[in-house]
């Protein structure tokens, strides 16, 4: 079945550094890529999403593309904030075999520290 | 535009007792989604309603969970037992018709606070 797995954290940083977090995933179809990020005490909040291969996702300074041929989905940021710390989690969906059902990764926990 | 809704936002109970979440999706948005976030794991997908038809309830423990939404709109999500190991945040999402893009089909979620079950 359809699995993603992501670097383990937790990731801590001091402001304005370079931040990556790794994303491979496994899936039978051709599926989207999506990064979401949890904020403390709050819900789910879309970051960014890629439908197709070499398709770059990016909000809020972050990126990601979407790579068929490794099979990844990496987050980058060149200059992460205190504002940054939150929980992110990598998820697909695969159309053809579970519909819009999103399979998450773990999450990665990141603290900025100012 | 309004968020998703849910409440209560935190529930204490014992094992053995019943609790019922709610869930109010944004307006307009056909799809609900019911999952899972056991601490230091990802959501897991209990159950997926389109309008007021189940479309996918396959990883949802149907000995002690059941789900519904009636009208189509809000949903109710109802543990009864509860087990010390449904200690989870459970959140609500909902999504409109799903677009295009690229000659994939997208549907993005939006997620809802969350209700945090402590079972003791």
């Amino acid at each position: 079945g359809d699995s993603v797995t992501q670097m383990e954290g937790p990731v801590t940083l001091s402001e304005e550094a370079f931040l990556t977090i790794n994303c491979t995933y496994t899936a039978t179809g051709y599926p989207s890529l999506f990064w979401y990020v949890q904020y403390p005490g709050e819900g789910l909040q879309l970051l960014l999403k890629a439908t197709k291969a070499d398709d770059k996702g990016s909000n809020k300074g972050f990126e990601a593309t979407y790579r068929k041929e490794t099979t990844s989905f990496h987050l980058e940021k060149g200059s992460v904030q205190v504002s940054d710390s939150a929980v992110y989690f990598c998820a697909l969906s695969d159309w053809e075999t579970s519909g819009s059902r999103l399979t998450f990764g773990e999450g990665t926990q990141l603290t900025v520290n100012p | 535009e309004a968020g998703v809704a849910q409440s209560p936002r935190y529930k204490i109970i014992e094992k053995r007792q019943s609790v019922a979440f709610w869930c109010n999706p944004i307006s307009g948005h056909a799809t609900l989604y019911w999952y899972q976030q056991i601490l230091g794991q990802g959501p897991k997908l209990l159950i997926q309603f389109q309008n007021n038809g189940v479309v996918d309830d396959s990883q949802l423990p149907k000995d002690r969970f059941s789900a519904e939404r009636l009208k189509g709109v809000d949903s109710t999500l109802k543990i009864q037992p509860a087990k010390l190991e449904d200690s989870a945040v459970y959140l609500c999402a909902s999504s409109p018709v799903p677009s295009t893009s690229g000659g994939a089909r997208v549907d993005t979620q939006y997620f809802g606070p969350g209700t945090r079950l402590t079972v003791l």
